[in-house]
């Protein structure tokens, strides 16, 4: 199973500062033949169920801010949100869909300092 | 606009069974595969069962193989889980899915609001 490790566990950010959010997995998700990673990001807000917010890596689902971005490659990966707002406040979690068992990250809780 | 409901959560003792159900809204049902997803209290997410077009491939997780079983009827737009022999460890909040179109895309463009599970004496 691909085992995918997010950091930190926990962040607290400024509102309209810059929040950085990791995640690695243990083995490449590229998938050399298409050049694709095969890395999602999805954001659970309390009592709501996770919504979509990026795929393939760095693909912004329709209707996500475009203050949400994503960026890596390979094993390592990235979620940047610039201009923290309030309504930002979350959990978020990176999936990779390259091999099943499709597998989850722990979550990075992140918050207003 | 797309719309996921699940149904059928509860309490249930160990050792137990129980069906959830997922209608499904806004989009044609019988062109996706669907999914199953789990979330323990305070936990992350685990993937635990999809379903294709038509029934033909089913994947389920380790973790319920052989106890879990999904199912799905496009006549009715509906999606279901049928869970046998129920542990405590299968308490979770329980998301019908919608997988992307695709080749490939195995990532979840909707969720419902989920459906709890409680498996306690």
């Amino acid at each position: 199973d691909i085992v995918m490790t997010q950091s930190p566990d926990s962040l607290a950010v400024s509102l309209g500062e810059r929040a950085t959010i990791n995640c690695k997995s243990s083995q490449s998700v590229l998938y050399y033949s298409n050049s694709k990673n095969y890395l999602a990001w999805y954001q659970q807000k309390p009592g709501q169920p996770p919504k979509l917010l990026i795929y393939w890596a760095s693909t912004r689902e329709s209707g996500v801010p475009d203050r949400f971005s994503g960026s890596g490659s390979g094993t390592d990966f990235t979620l940047t949100i610039s201009g923290l707002q309030a309504e930002d406040v979350a959990i978020y979690y990176c999936q990779q869909y390259y091999s099943t068992p499709y597998t989850f990250g722990r979550g990075t809780r992140l918050e207003i300092k | 606009q797309v719309q996921l409901v699940e149904s059928g959560g509860g309490l249930v003792k160990p050792g137990g069974s129980l069906r959830l159900s997922c209608v499904a809204s806004g989009f044609t049902f019988s062109d996706f595969y669907m999914t199953w997803v789990r979330q323990a209290p305070g936990k992350g997410l685990e993937w635990i069962s999809y379903i294709s077009t038509s029934g033909t491939v089913i994947y389920s997780a380790e973790s319920v193989k052989g106890r879990f079983a999904i199912s799905r009827d496009d006549a009715k737009s509906s999606l279901y889980l049928q869970m046998n022999s129920l542990r405590a460890e299968d308490t979770a909040v329980y998301y019908c899915a919608r997988v992307a179109a695709g080749t490939g895309s195995w990532f979840l463009d909707y969720w419902g609001q989920g459906a709890l599970v409680t498996v306690s004496s």
